[in-house]
């Protein structure tokens, strides 16, 4: 099954500096690739996502990059604010209704005022 | 975006009881709805996927006959926790995959349980 690995743990950033997540999979079949952001006791959010035929996307401050080569994907933040800090999950699947999909470890990103 | 809606959102039940905890897509159809499991400070750990109309499929290590999953229709899957042990108490959460083209099969997530067994 798939693997997602995610790096780092845990992550501090000044504000208005960038932070940027990693994330490697394992599948070569996965095409959809989700990144959540999940505040303390509250439910994951969905802030961006790419697919396989897509090697980046912006969204405002956020950016993912796909490299499928490489089987890697980032999370880009820039002009980080305090309300950035949460913990930020990647996670991996294929298409179709009944694939499920495979989350990262997680990593929290503190932004300091 | 999509709704999915969880409930309840907290429940403290006693050690032998069971519980059920209802997700609900409110303005989609979700033919797969999965719920995973989530202890302070980790990642989301899958414990089954629900299909509709079907029986759920586990996760390896997952207990089907303590964490039961009915999948009755397109906008509702429930988990119910039987005879549940303080070792059950979590973050009990759910989430739809909506489908179609062009969406990607985007998974949106309920608000999650906390689950207390005392």
């Amino acid at each position: 099954g798939e693997n997602v690995e995610q790096h780092p743990s845990t992550l501090s950033v000044q504000e208005g500096d960038s932070a940027v997540i990693k994330c490697t999979y394992s599948d070569s079949a996965s095409n959809y690739f989700p990144w959540y952001k999940q505040e303390l006791g509250k439910r994951p959010q969905l802030i961006i996502d790419i697919r396989s035929n897509v090697g980046e996307k912006k969204d405002q401050r956020i950016a993912v990059t796909l490299n499928k080569t490489a089987k890697h994907f980032s999370l880009h933040i820039t002009e980080t604010q305090p309300e950035d800090s949460a913990v930020y999950f990647c996670a991996a699947s294929r298409s179709g209704g009944y694939q499920k999909v495979t989350f990262g470890t997680g990593t929290k990103l503190q932004v300091i005022p | 975006g999509a709704v999915v809606s969880q409930h309840p959102s907290r429940v403290i039940c006693k050690s032998g009881t069971s519980v059920k905890i209802e997700c609900r897509s409110l303005d989609f159809q979700a033919t797969t709805m999965f719920w995973y499991r989530q202890f302070p400070k980790q990642s989301l750990m899958l414990m089954a996927t629900s299909n509709e109309g079907s029986k759920a499929t586990y996760e390896q290590g997952v207990e089907k006959d303590k964490f039961l999953i009915n999948h009755a229709s397109l906008t509702l899957s429930t988990l119910t926790v039987t005879s549940a042990h303080p070792e059950d108490s979590s973050f009990y959460i759910c989430s739809a995959r909506k489908g179609g083209s062009g969406t990607g099969n985007t998974i949106y997530f309920g608000e999650g349980s906390w689950l207390t067994v005392v």
